[in-house]
Parts: C-alpha cells; sequence; structure tokens
C-alpha cells in the first residue's frame, strides 16, 4: 500500500458526461501528479500540483482540468467525455516538487460507453 | 525530448529462471533519475527503485538487481530466481524537467514478464 488514496476505483459513464476523480496524497506530501495509461499512449503525464498550485503540464486536453485543495487532496474533472478517454488515471504524490520518488495510488478505471 | 525504450514488449520464463529486463533512455540532462516500476495484474504502480545519474554502483535488494551504465544509457532489472508472484507488467522511467522546475516521469511501454510454474 503506498498511502496514496484514490475514489472510484471504477467508474462506468456515457459520452458527453463529466466525471471527478478524487486523489489523497501521502500523509505530508505535497505534490500531486496525475497519469493516464491507455492502451495505445501508453502511461503518459497529465498535471502537477504543488500545494494548491499548479506547476506542470502534460498532454492534458482541454476537456479536462485538475485542482488541488487546501488539505493538498487533489481532483480531475474530465467533461465531454469520449470514447477514446477510457482509460486507467492515475495519481502520484511525492514529498516535494522536484525529483523526490512518486508513488503511485491503485488507480482509477474510466469506461466511457 | 526524454525517451525510454523497453524493446521486449513479453518476456515468459519458467520458475526459477533469471531473467532481464532491458532499459535504454535519451537525455540532454546532466543530472537526471531513473525509476522502475511494478504493475502487477491487479493494475497499482508499485515503486521498486530511484537511481541518480551520478551513482554508477549496482544495487541488489533480494532477488532484484539493477545495473546502470551510463557509456550506453541503460538501466537493466535483473530477477534471479523468478517466481510466479513476478508475473507483472515492468515499467522503466525517466525524471524530466518541466518548465514550472518541477519533474514529471517519462515512462517506456513496459515488459509484460510472466513467470510460469
Amino acid at each position: 500500500d503506498s498511502g496514496v488514496t484514490q475514489t472510484p476505483k471504477h467508474l462506468i459513464t456515457a459520452t458527453g458526461q463529466r466525471v471527478t476523480l478524487r486523489c489523497s496524497p501521502r500523509s505530508g506530501d505535497l505534490s500531486v501528479y496525475w497519469y493516464q495509461q491507455s492502451l495505445d499512449q501508453g502511461l503518459q503525464f497529465l498535471i502537477q500540483y504543488y500545494n494548491g498550485e499548479e506547476r506542470a503540464k502534460g498532454n492534458i486536453l482541454e476537456r479536462f482540468s485538475a485542482q488541488q485543495f487546501p488539505d493538498l487532496h487533489s481532483e480531475l474533472n474530465l467533461s465531454s467525455l469520449e470514447l477514446g478517454d477510457s482509460a486507467l488515471y492515475f495519481c502520484a504524490s511525492s514529498a516535494r516538487e522536484g525529483t523526490d520518488t512518486q508513488y503511485f495510488g491503485p488507480g482509477t478505471r474510466l469506461t466511457v460507453l | 525530448a526524454q525517451k525510454v525504450t523497453q524493446a521486449q514488449t513479453e518476456i515468459s520464463v519458467v520458475e526459477k529462471e533469471d531473467v532481464t529486463l532491458d532499459c535504454v533512455y535519451e537525455t540532454r540532462d546532466t543530472t537526471y533519475y531513473l525509476f522502475w516500476y511494478k504493475q502487477p495484474p491487479s493494475g497499482e504502480l508499485v515503486f521498486l527503485i530511484r537511481r541518480n545519474s551520478f551513482d554508477e554502483q549496482n544495487e541488489i535488494s533480494g532477488r532484484y538487481s539493477w545495473n546502470f551504465q551510463k557509456s550506453t544509457s541503460s538501466f537493466n532489472f535483473t530477477i534471479t530466481a523468478s517466481q510466479v508472484v513476478d508475473s507483472a507488467v515492468y515499467f522503466c522511467a525517466l525524471s524530466e524537467a518541466t518548465q514550472g522546475g518541477s519533474e514529471k516521469l517519462v515512462f517506456g511501454k513496459g515488459t509484460k514478464l510472466t513467470v510460469n510454474p
């Protein structure tokens, strides 16, 4: 158990809908990262927050957004969902920014029908 | 941009065999970190090791060992006396600095290891 929690574990929804994925980092970690794992793209970095501030953006679609709250939990919002958004979404956390080890949560499997 | 190549898509071995998973990386950074993660069938990503680019010493942890060679830009992972529980997808990753001064991980495509009894 990495100490990073993600809810829900599974999510099934329809095209055009909006969903919110939630992540709680390890106790004391200030940095949260979101990654998407799909069969065709592999594991890709989406976005990072540090202590409530956005720090880095990767291949994140404009339909997707995220935030980190004062209690350090983070939410990833996915809207106008398409079939191609079906994937495993991971949250990771690290103590600080920089090259600290990122510990991953169990992931949320999103299926868009 | 950084790149990680895991040329072996799938490997199948019989229990107790040794197996080496290859990882080759590309980076222009002089300071970087390399990682290995394990993804068992249950789906979570489990951290195995982090290695600093300045530390080329090989590392051993139980049945796991890692060979880092800067000259060939490789960071290979060996499992000795493999067990069925080692069956998983293994990912090699490289840290990449972002514009915000942070780091993100660039992952290889992964190697699926199947250990048969």
